[in-house]
């Protein structure tokens, strides 16, 4: 399986601020890559798709960008309702596998 | 709107079964790829299986054998068979609808049900 790995773990910021998530594949996966938010007891929300493509309804200040192995996840301007935990998810091969997660937590 | 919601969860000893369903709304079940995705106390996020609206199925390897995936078209609803459980399937069970492209992302996810393996 193709193994997903995230940096940070834990990411403190402050709201304002521009933080940026990474996100490396084992293997080249293209741009086959998803990003989800999920919040404390809570579904996963789809951020992204295909690296970078924006899902319908989903703030501005998140984008994806990357190909290959590296990928990132960008929030532009942190607001109060963002913290939550990010993961990646790769989409190449069966089977899927996620990041282990971001924790996005407030300073 | 679309909306899923899982049922079926619970309490089970190591080496039993459970049938956990997924009742969709919104959206036609035999006409989409749909997935299940599980979450441990604590942990990320782990794909467990998905069938292709043309009935096509994968498991992830430590559920093969062990986990079946199923619809009922006439009651709109997903299944995961889970048998022979271990407690290392303890989590919360989600159903998603998948897109896909080579294999899947998910883009409309249920609330969840939760199954404890435990003597």
């Amino acid at each position: 399986d193709i193994q997903m790995t995230q940096s940070p773990s834990t990411l403190s910021a402050s709201v304002g601020d521009r933080v940026t998530i990474t996100c490396r594949a084992s293997q080249t996966i293209s741009s086959w890559l998803a990003w989800y938010q999920q919040k404390p007891g809570k579904a996963p929300n789809l951020l992204i798709s295909k690296a970078s493509s924006l899902e319908s309804g989903v703030p501005s200040r998140f984008s994806g960008s990357g190909s290959g192995t590296e990928f990132t996840l960008t929030i532009s301007s942190l607001q109060p309702d963002d913290f939550a935990t990010y993961y990646c998810q790769q989409y190449k091969s069966y089977g899927i596998t996620f990041g282990q997660g971001t924790r996005l937590e407030i300073k | 709107e679309v909306q899923l919601v899982e049922t079926g969860g619970g309490l089970i000893q190591p080496g039993g079964s459970l049938r956990l369903s997924c009742a969709a709304s919104g959206l036609t079940v035999s006409s989409n790829h749909m997935s299940w995705v599980r979450q441990a106390p604590g942990k990320g996020l782990e794909w467990v299986s998905l069938i292709y609206s043309g009935g096509s199925t994968y498991y992830e390897d430590s559920v093969k054998g062990r986990f079946t995936i199923s619809r009922d078209n006439s009651k709109n609803t997903l299944y995961l068979q889970m048998n022979s459980l271990r407690v290392e399937d303890t989590a919360v069970y989600y159903c998603a609808r998948a897109k896909i492209t080579l294999a899947g992302f998910f883009d409309y996810w249920g609330q969840g049900t939760r199954v404890t393996v435990s003597s």
